[in-house]
């Protein structure tokens, strides 16, 4: 499977800054998804995008969260003002060719000081 | 009850040596099952899908059992490179595509 790119590989910012964590560049994939993993905890799934628009979000995906393809290439994940909490790995992944299969991206560390 | 559960570890087995991980799902709706390994501060990669037969690649082994609710992961003649975070995901159905539901991970360090 071809690899998911993602950019930056980390981000420090200031409590309070928005960010926005890009994959870069996907073509010909249906679905998306944003994960995220607080350091020494699982994987959590957060939002998954379909035909351009959310098909589905967790308790997690909550107000401070968006998701878009603004060119039809790039897909961003935003997170409006950010809270210490918010300091994870974001990774984005792609689906497959297998049933539910999906590949993760190599992840951007954000660091909320 | 937590929809994926697994033992954290760590396994510490000697070269050669066969492991076996086992995990236990709470949703018996759920249709598809994985296993990943993570590296340190790496993303997760696919290691194999888990059939209700069973499947094998290599020296990995995965089986399922739907009537437990319950998955394993057996890797034969352990190298060194297996050294990794095992994770146990199932697929949950919410919307047209599923998201992935992760275990905590179990910790395999292989020593020489």
């Amino acid at each position: 499977e071809p690899e998911v790119t993602q950019t930056p590989s980390h981000q420090v910012t200031q409590m309070g800054q928005e960010v926005i964590l890009r994959c870069v560049p996907i073509s010909n994939h249906l679905y998306f998804y944003w994960y995220r993993q607080i350091l020494g905890q699982k994987v959590e799934f957060l939002v998954s995008f379909y035909n351009n628009e959310i098909s589905e979000k967790s308790e997690i995906f909550d107000d401070q969260f968006s998701v878009e393809r603004p060119d039809g290439s790039n897909f961003t994940l935003k997170i409006r003002s950010t809270k210490l909490e918010d300091s994870a790995m974001y990774f984005c992944a792609k689906s497959g060719t297998g049933a539910y299969e999906q590949y993760f991206g190599p992840g951007t560390r954000l660091t909320v000081t | 009850r937590k929809e994926v559960e697994q033992d954290p570890g760590p396994f510490n087995v000697p070269e050669g040596a066969t492991v076996a991980f086992n995990c236990t799902y709470s949703n018996s709706a759920s249709q598809s099952f994985f296993w990943y390994r993570q590296d340190c501060r790496k993303e997760p990669k696919l290691l194999m899908s888990v059939y209700s037969s069973g499947n094998e690649d290599g020296r990995f082994t995965a089986q399922l059992n739907r009537a437990s609710q319950y998955i394993s992961l057996l890797i034969r003649d352990s190298k060194l490179s297996d050294s990794a975070t095992y994770l146990c995901v199932v697929a949950n159905y919410g919307g047209s595509q599923g998201n992935l539901i992760f275990g905590k991970g179990t910790k395999l360090s292989v020593k020489p």
